[in-house]
């Protein structure tokens, strides 16, 4: 079984773009949450989507959206770009309700860097 | 509200030495633990998780856990450690109460094992 797959692997922004990430989960899992990972902050919660609808919110700024398709891919967006936006991002999968006690499997991330 | 505390920032052991990788957590309601192993350029791998039942868990590589509800812990451990051990340890809360899979992270514990 394919694990979580996320593209691309590495990009270079400059402040005040836009960026879009994708995230294709593994098959048959329905939630896809999305964290960030910095060395100051560490792992952070960012979204979780579950059946196209988002299911939870971290506490970050209205430019870090995304959505789920119906074949349960998720996009992420960050809008307006800053140098602190500079970070992993990790996209996990899980199947979801009604199975929620089960673990999370990661992706490899995005590595985003800010000039 | 849910939160974890790794308050090792590394753990330095010998190989063939055991070691223990401290975790505490708090949650209001009852709480899904879980270990993930991250290593350089790479997403989190799961290791193990404790939803309920027996309290000393097991997961991959030989590594276990012990849940102590009085003492909020969920220490990761392994009776003899290897030099490819050497990694970045996070241990992840998940309360019951909650809805969906938002998993709350520890800050990471940074494991290495000298031959």
């Amino acid at each position: 079984k394919a694990g979580v797959t996320q593209t691309p692997r590495y990009l270079i922004k400059t402040r005040g773009q836009q960026v879009t990430l994708s995230c294709s989960p593994i098959s048959g899992h329905r939630s896809v949450s999305w964290y960030q990972q910095t060395p100051g902050q560490g792992l952070q919660f960012l979204f979780e989507y579950f059946s196209e609808t988002q299911r939870n919110k971290g506490n970050f700024p209205g430019r870090f959206s995304g959505r789920q398709f119906s074949n349960s891919r998720s996009e992420m967006n960050v809008s307006t770009l800053e140098l602190g936006d500079s970070a992993l991002y990790l996209c996990a999968s899980s199947p979801g309700q009604p199975y929620s006690n089960q673990p999370q499997h990661f992706g490899d991330g995005t590595r985003l860097s800010i000039l | 509200a849910q939160s974890v505390a790794q308050p090792e920032d590394q753990v330095k052991v010998a190989e063939g030495n055991p070691l223990t990788v401290k975790c505490t957590y708090s949650v209001s309601g009852n709480p899904y633990l879980f270990w993930y192993v991250q290593y350089p350029n790479r997403g989190l791998q799961f290791l193990l998780k404790y939803i309920t039942g027996d309290n000393l868990v097991k997961g991959s590589y030989g590594f276990e856990a012990e849940f102590n509800k009085s003492q909020t812990s969920f220490h990761l451990k392994k009776p003899s450690a290897l030099v490819s051990d050497s990694a970045l340890y996070f241990c992840a809360v998940r309360d019951d109460n909650n809805a969906g899979n938002m998993l709350t992270f520890g800050g990471g514990t940074r494991l290495m094992v000298k031959p």
